[in-house]
């Protein structure tokens, strides 16, 4: 049973514009999600992360957006680079269970084209 | 950021045998490492949760006799697939936290192997 879903499998987005990312939950408990950005033969590195008692959280170009009444949320990138191109996984957890236990998303690819 | 390695990254072995994993830190000391499950094109699963110096904790649908953890050290845990079957074919992959109570982007994941079981 997937509890975060990420429903787009890829993304193409044109340099300078606007990636967005979307991801899913079911587990109303979740409090803390998580961005995390994969490149290949390599292991996946945070990049942003936001708390249930917030609806948005920017750092840089990268913005991630909460909407817990629909279990949603987004990750904005803007303006999109070719070093951007990578895995993008959503990741949430129940900060009150074992800390560091995430649940993930299946990852979205993202191309990012000159 | 700090970084955690595994070994091997690709392992081809045969049906009936048992493979090791193994997962680093390089640069920090591991009190908490986590062991993920990744199908293609599915989202990493969390298998196990090993604290060092003490038994892992299993996920619900994980065979603790099957995929046996060891946290020996505060640097390296491992990862034992016994008796591999085709069906353990996957993607594992680590991560490791520097201490308990440590904030999520204290999490840092190796970068996979790759195992294929014939």
């Amino acid at each position: 049973d997937q509890q975060v879903k990420q429903n787009s499998p890829s993304l193409s987005v044109q340099e300078g514009r606007i990636s967005i990312l979307n991801c899913d939950y079911t587990n109303s408990m979740f409090d803390y999600f998580l961005w995390y950005k994969k490149y290949p033969a390599e292991g996946p590195t945070f990049l942003i992360s936001i708390s249930s008692i917030k609806d948005k959280n920017e750092d840089g170009r990268f913005t991630v957006f909460l909407n817990k009444s629909a279990k949603h949320l987004s990750l904005h990138i803007v303006p999109s680079q070719p070093g951007d191109s990578a895995v993008y996984f959503c990741a949430a957890s129940v900060s009150t269970d074992s800390w560091g236990k995430l649940q993930f998303g299946a990852g979205t690819q993202v191309v990012v084209t000159p | 950021g700090a970084v955690v390695s595994q070994h091997p990254s690709r392992v081809i072995c045969k049906s009936g045998t048992s493979v090791k994993i193994e997962c680093r830190s390089l640069d920090f000391q591991a009190t908490t490492m986590f062991w993920y499950r990744q199908f293609p094109k599915k989202s990493l699963m969390l298998m196990a949760t090993s604290n060092e110096g003490s038994k892992a904790t299993y996920e619900q649908g994980v065979e603790k006799d099957k995929f046996l953890i060891n946290h020996a050290s505060l640097t390296l845990s491992t990862l034992t697939v016994t008796s591999a079957h085709p069906e353990d074919s996957s993607f594992y992959i680590c991560s490791a936290m520097t201490s308990p109570g440590s904030s999520y982007n204290e999490q840092f994941f190796g970068p996979g192997t790759r195992l294929t079981v014939l």
